[in-house]
């Protein structure tokens, strides 16, 4: 399995403001993505970021409001941009590996809007 | 497209109560399915997986098996302890898409003494 760390792993945040989340995997990955768990919800995934390319967004989200950058195999940001309480939220890292397409998650970054 | 459904929780049982998460999905072709459990204030991890039809995954006492016929991977554990209480997610990927993993909505297990 992967192990996944992202930064920082909670933060408030003013209206208006934008924040950078990183994550790191212990080994190289092809695939990284970026989810967004609102509270007491599932999963919604934002975007799969491949290295070397754009990320590609779900419906629903843009690029303007959640710049990805993917370096290298190993990292990954997420910025959330011009946040609102609506933003209120765990953002999470995750990678593909293995065999059988398992998905290993980061330990999420627990962001609070005011 | 390919979905997800869980039973609705929150589930409550006494510790080394018998557990059942029923889970059942729609997807086209062979997809690998997954039980994730997310503990209060953490990420998830991956619990257990079974990718073909009649594969059992298992794991900490948890165990599913994948029932193409009705299909169906509904998580069990013969006895629940208060460390058990959690979120519990079922998801598939499907191979045949863009290999998306799509979750169920979750169903919070509480274990009490």
């Amino acid at each position: 399995s992967a192990v996944i760390s992202q930064k920082p792993s909670r933060d408030i945040c003013q209206r208006g403001t934008s924040l950078t989340i990183q994550c790191q995997v212990d080994s190289q990955v092809t695939m990284m993505f970026w989810y967004r768990q609102q509270p007491g919800q599932s999963l919604t995934l934002i975007a799969t970021a491949n290295q070397g390319s754009e990320a590609t967004y779900e419906s629903g989200f843009v690029i303007d409001k959640f710049p990805i950058s993917r370096p290298n195999l190993t990292f990954s940001t997420l910025t959330v941009s011009n946040m609102s309480p609506e933003d209120s939220s765990i953002y999470l890292c995750s990678v593909r590996s293995g065999n059988y397409n398992e998905q290993f998650f980061g330990p999420g970054t627990r962001l609070t809007v005011l | 497209g390919d979905s997800v459904t869980q039973m609705e929780g929150p589930v409550t049982l006494s510790e080394e109560a018998f557990l059942t998460i029923n889970c059942t999905y729609t997807a086209t072709g062979y997809p690998s399915l997954f039980w994730y459990v997310q503990y209060p204030g953490e990420g998830l991890q991956l619990l257990l997986k079974a990718t073909k039809a009649d594969d059992k995954g298992s794991n900490k006492g948890f165990e599913a098996t994948y029932r193409k016929e009705t299909t169906s991977f509904h998580l069990e554990k013969g006895s629940v302890q208060v460390s058990d209480s959690a979120v519990y997610f079922c998801a598939l990927i499907n191979t045949g898409t863009a290999s998306k993993l799509t979750f169920g909505t979750g169903t919070r297990l509480q274990v009490t003494l």
